[in-house]
């Protein structure tokens, strides 16, 4: 059974500085991993998406990678500012359009 | 494209009532998703359809939920009766299949908050 895990769960940094999100999967068997990041009370929106045979995407201060054979992703951050604040969830495609979410890592930058 | 849109937005009710979400996705899209969000399991994908024909339904949790899809424009989700434990937040996403730069891409609905009392 596939299990998708984020760490950390949650994680408080000064404006400015480069962070990196980690999300791991247990069944390298996947389809493509997505990012999400969702804001209090508000519903999901789509970061970056790597099929299975990408190793990364970027777009603008964000960059993911994608190391199926290990079963890791990274969501990297540059520059962080208070307004990237909110949770972020790494999202696995694995039999049909079937998807699995990790629990997220909420994310607090301080001005 | 104004987005995938659901109804209500929020609901309260009381234990045993029926209860019916609603979702119009984005057009042109052919694949609908049904997840439910609560702190204590996170996001869980309940059901998914392609061209108006479910899937999986194997994340519907008990036989008081139903979805339908009668056309690519809406869907619904009903849980009759409801209970205390359906409270959550239940999100519709759709995406399409079609090979062009947001290939699979699921984009979200902003959710609908239920409690059950």
């Amino acid at each position: 059974k596939q299990e998708v895990t984020q760490i950390p769960a949650a994680l408080s940094v000064p404006e400015g500085e480069n962070l990196v999100l980690n999300c791991s999967f247990t069944d390298s068997a996947i389809y493509n991993l997505q990012w999400f990041r969702q804001d209090p009370g508000k519903g999901l929106t789509s970061l970056l998406l790597i099929q299975s045979s990408q190793r990364e995407q970027t777009s603008g201060r964000l960059n993911a990678s994608l190391d199926k054979s290990s079963g890791r992703s990274t969501l990297y951050i540059a520059a962080s500012q208070p307004g990237d604040s909110a949770t972020y969830l790494c999202a696995v495609r694995i039999g049909g359009f079937k998807t699995i979410f990790g629990a997220g890592t909420r994310l607090f930058v301080k001005a | 494209d104004a987005g995938v849109i659901q109804s209500p937005r929020h609901e309260v009710t009381e234990m045993g009532q029926e209860v019916t979400l609603r979702c119009k996705p984005i057009s042109g899209h052919d694949y609908l998703f049904w997840y439910r969000q609560t702190m204590m399991r996170g996001l869980e994908l309940l059901i998914y359809f392609n061209n108006n024909v479910p899937i999986d339904d194997s994340g519907m949790p008990e036989d008081r939920f139903s979805a339908k899809m009668p056309n690519a424009s809406f869907s619904t989700l009903k849980i009759q009766p409801s209970e205390p434990r359906d409270s959550a937040v239940y999100f519709c996403a759709s995406s399409s299949s079609r090979a062009d730069a947001n290939q699979e891409t699921q984009y979200f609905g902003p959710g609908t908050r239920l409690l059950v009392l």
